[in-house]
């Protein structure tokens, strides 16, 4: 069980728009920046989104991150065939001497 | 260019230690922090700790309190993960991953390395 929630599975054919949410509480998503990680097939994490809705270079502008509150999502428009993979997000937890926490993670399926 | 390379795969037998490295390029190794995620069979991320390359200070999640040692050579620009007393459920890929501040995102991360425990 993960600190911050996601959910396990989306889908979208190509073109489409989807959205991944990711919920947490006050000690992280609620006073913290989230960040996004793109995890390709039997590849390490890429990260995709940092400070809420900042975009590495590279990054294509069809991926876009929001928050609010204690929650935040994950936007990706005009989808596409290698857009299937998993994605977590994450944030800092104030709790105990703070530390990483991050979502359960979401495989999105281009149908 | 900037990138992470990892030690190969190991396999251990339950109780044993494993070391896994982590060596750095195409960057000042001691402006960033170093952090250590694993990723068992079929699940998600877990963060494990954090290292500061510069003056070697650690912070380690609570979950691996007394179990995890990481450290750092700054002369080969290398990081270390040392977990002891393995079980099966310490099974998993092990990452490093660096940022520029512990509250960071993490923006290069090495390949990974694989880590099987078992009899």
């Amino acid at each position: 069980q993960s600190v911050l929630t996601q959910p396990p599975s989306a889908s979208g054919t190509p073109g489409q728009r989807v959205t991944i949410s990711c919920s947490g509480s006050s000690s992280n998503i609620g006073n913290n920046t989230v960040n996004w990680y793109q995890q390709l097939p039997g590849t390490a994490p890429k990260l995709l989104i940092y400070s809420n809705n900042q975009r590495p270079s590279g990054v294509p502008d069809r991926f876009s991150g929001s928050k609010s509150g204690t929650s935040a999502s994950l936007a990706i428009s005009g989808l596409q065939s290698e857009d299937e993979a998993d994605y977590y997000c994450a944030a800092w937890d104030d709790s105990l001497n703070g530390y990483w926490v991050f979502g359960g993670g979401t495989k999105l399926t281009v149908l | 260019q900037v990138q992470l390379v990892q030690s190969g795969a190991e396999v251990k037998k339950p109780g044993a230690s494993v070391k896994v490295s982590c060596k750095a390029s195409g960057y000042t190794f001691t402006s960033y922090y170093m952090n250590w995620v694993r990723q068992a069979p079929g699940q998600g991320l877990e963060w494990m700790g954090i290292i500061n390359p510069s003056g070697g200070s650690t912070s380690y999640a609570q979950k691996f309190q007394g179990r995890v040692t990481m450290t750092r050579d700054t002369s080969t620009s290398t990081v270390y993960m040392e977990l002891s007393g393995l079980r099966s459920e310490d099974t998993a890929v092990y990452y490093c991953a660096r940022n520029i501040a512990v509250r960071g995102a993490f923006d290069i991360w090495g390949q990974g390395t694989m880590v099987t425990v078992s009899s």
